[in-house]
This record gives structure tokens, sequence and C-alpha cells, in this order.
């Protein structure tokens, strides 16, 4: 079946270490790309997305990720992480014209 | 502008009772989406409304029924609650469905215990 798969379900890091959350698809064709976080009770947040152009996308907070089209990934990067990055985090691919479908999510929890 | 709001935030059910959850949005958005959240399943789709007059199912639509009530309006009924429907719920909506470009905004959540 196809999917959206974020392999990592909870990612410990301390403030100021490099943060990598891995995604993978399995949708061939045309795709929308999308990472989302959500705060502890709160609701799902954009944080970027690509639709087309250059594969490295930047978006809010000084995140930012890559899409590489052979590794059918999407992989989001943050440089240094801070306390207030705690949250889950989720991949989100919409193939062609479809609806959009969501990976299990990331928890990142980050130490002060 | 409020986005997506939704309302009730947190709602107990005893199995077998029937509610409705409310959603509004106020981005003048064509299409607009109910997802569950569980733990370990990320968000998946109970049912969606390309535009005001159309719904369709999701991948999850069993137990669920919707009401496109008019462009802002979307609800969502459980008409004899499980308690595998304990979940949150979001409401979401975006300019169209489908179409390059469009980004998914979500609500607040409701927060639903059917015992």
């Amino acid at each position: 079946a196809q999917s959206v798969s974020q392999h990592n379900h909870h990612v410990i890091l301390s403030e100021a270490a490099s943060l990598e959350l891995g995604c993978n698809y399995s949708y061939g064709g045309t795709v929308n790309l999308f990472w989302y976080v959500q705060y502890p009770g709160q609701h799902l947040q954009l944080l970027l997305k690509y639709f087309s152009g250059d594969p490295l996308v930047k978006g809010i907070k000084g995140f930012e990720a890559e899409f590489i089209k052979s590794k059918f990934s999407f992989n989001l990067r943050k440089p240094s992480v801070q306390w207030s990055d705690t949250a889950e985090y989720f991949c989100a691919v919409r193939p062609g014209a479809n609806n959009l479908f969501f990976g299990t999510g990331t928890r990142l929890t980050v130490i002060p | 502008n409020a986005g997506v709001t939704q309302t009730p935030k947190f709602q107990v059910l005893k199995t077998g009772q029937s509610m409705t959850l409310q959603c509004a949005q106020d981005m003048n958005h064509n299409s607009m989406y109910w997802y569950r959240q569980d733990p370990g399943m990320g968000l998946r789709l109970i049912y969606y409304s390309a535009s005001e007059g159309t719904t369709d199912k999701g991948e999850v639509p069993n137990g669920y029924n919707v009401s496109r009530l008019n462009k802002r309006e979307f609800s969502l009924r459980l008409e004899s609650a499980a308690p595998s429907q304990t979940s949150v719920y979001f409401c979401a909506s975006s300019e169209s469905q489908g179409a390059r470009g469009n980004t998914i905004y979500f609500g607040e959540g409701s927060w639903l215990t059917v015992v």
C-alpha cells in the first residue's frame, strides 16, 4: 500500500544539537510535500511545504527540508534545536490531485 | 480571522450515544475535512467536502456521517458512539481539494472520549 513513513517515533536531543527527521513516501508521480508541527495541546501548524522548484525549502523557526526525488524523501532539518521545539512533527504528502496523507509523526523532546 | 474553529473542545460520551462536532471556517475556503488523530497512527481522513454541496469518504469513514451545511460549516456526526471512536478530531480547510499549491489549515481539535 502507498504510504508516508516516519521511521523515528521519538527523538530526544539536548539544546543546540542538530536535528534531522526522516520522511519517506511511496507515491509515484507529482507530489506536494509538507511538514506540520503540533505543540503540546495545540493544533497542527504548517512548518514548510514543497510544491516545485528549489528542492531545499526553508520554513518558519529555522527549519528546512530537502526533497530528494530519487529517494522519495523529504527530511526535516534544523541546525540547532531549542527547548521550545519540543513537539510532534508530521510529514504529509499530497499525491497528484488527491487528499493529504500523513505519516505517523515523530515526537521530539529537547532537553534544556 | 479566527481560521478554523471547532466545538466542543472536550466531550465524554457513553457507548451508543450520538453527538455532532461542529466546524466553521472564515477563510472562504471551498474544501473542508475531518481527520482523527490516534497515538502511533498519525492523522487519518474521515470525510471531506471538496466544495459546498459535496461530501466524500476518506480513509476511515465507518461510524461517521457529515454534513456540509454551507460554505463555512462542515459537521461530523457520530450516530452511535463506540469506544473505538475515542480520539482527537481535527477539522481542516483549504482553498480547494487536491489542487497544487494548496495548504490545509487545521482547527484546534476536539478531544472525544467514549466510555
